[in-house]
């Protein structure tokens, strides 16, 4: 059973162009939500982060939105660049973190010149 | 400043024999996670630390994973007796505290068990 959900695989989007990365949950007990990037032979990068009180952070090119409604997030990249092609995961945590967090598959980000 | 390592980058071992990776934290964290990343999935959670202490050992997938950690800083994850699959890459993350959020990773151990 999967409790964070990435369902597109990958995503090719144009340089200059918004890529916007989507993410599914189930468990409503999960209160803050992370993005990480990862490059081939590398761990995740920390990317991002949302709390479950707020429905919007932004961070430079990076923006983060929350639907608790709807179980829903998304992370917006704008404007795309070439270097921002990798795997990106989203996670979930619940009690602080304290049980590690739950990841999606992951989406193949591919940013075309 | 130095990120958390992992030691051996790589690992190829027979089935049946024992294996044990290696991580050190971030200077400081007292949180430490271990995680798995097998082909074409999502990072699986096996263990969590907060400083030498486990509560809770339950997402370890058999007997056959232990885990340690030691003066708060290095800890160790053991396999016995490999399976074929076991075969997969992980990945140890360290955070600030308990309550830390943002958990920073590893490059992680490459296992391959033939």
């Amino acid at each position: 059973d999967q409790q964070v959900k990435q369902n597109s695989p990958s995503l090719s989007v144009q340089e200059g162009r918004i890529s916007i990365l989507n993410c599914d949950y189930t468990n409503s007990m999960f209160d803050y939500f992370l993005w990480y990037k990862k490059y081939p032979a590398e761990g995740p990068t920390f990317l991002i982060s949302i709390s479950s009180i707020k429905d919007k952070n932004e961070d430079g090119r990076f923006t983060v939105f929350l639907n608790k409604s709807a179980k829903h997030l998304s992370l917006h990249i704008v404007p795309s660049q070439p270097g921002d092609s990798a795997v990106y995961f989203c996670a979930a945590s619940a009690r602080g973190g304290a049980d590690g967090l739950t990841f999606g598959k992951g989406t193949h980000l591919i940013i075309q010149p | 400043g130095a990120g958390v390592s992992q030691s051996p980058s790589n690992k190829v071992t027979e089935k049946g024999k024992d294996v044990e990776l290696r991580c050190d934290p971030i200077s400081g964290h007292t949180a430490l996670y271990w995680y798995r990343q097998s082909l074409g999935q999502g990072l699986e959670f096996l263990i969590y630390f907060q400083g030498n202490s486990a509560p809770d050992k339950s997402g370890l997938p058999s007997d056959r994973f232990s885990a340690e950690r030691t003066g708060g800083s290095v800890s160790t994850l053991t396999i016995q007796r490999t399976q074929q699959e076991d075969s997969a890459v992980y990945l140890c993350a360290s955070s600030a505290d308990r309550g830390g959020y943002e958990q920073y990773f590893g490059p992680g151990t490459r296992l391959t068990v033939t």
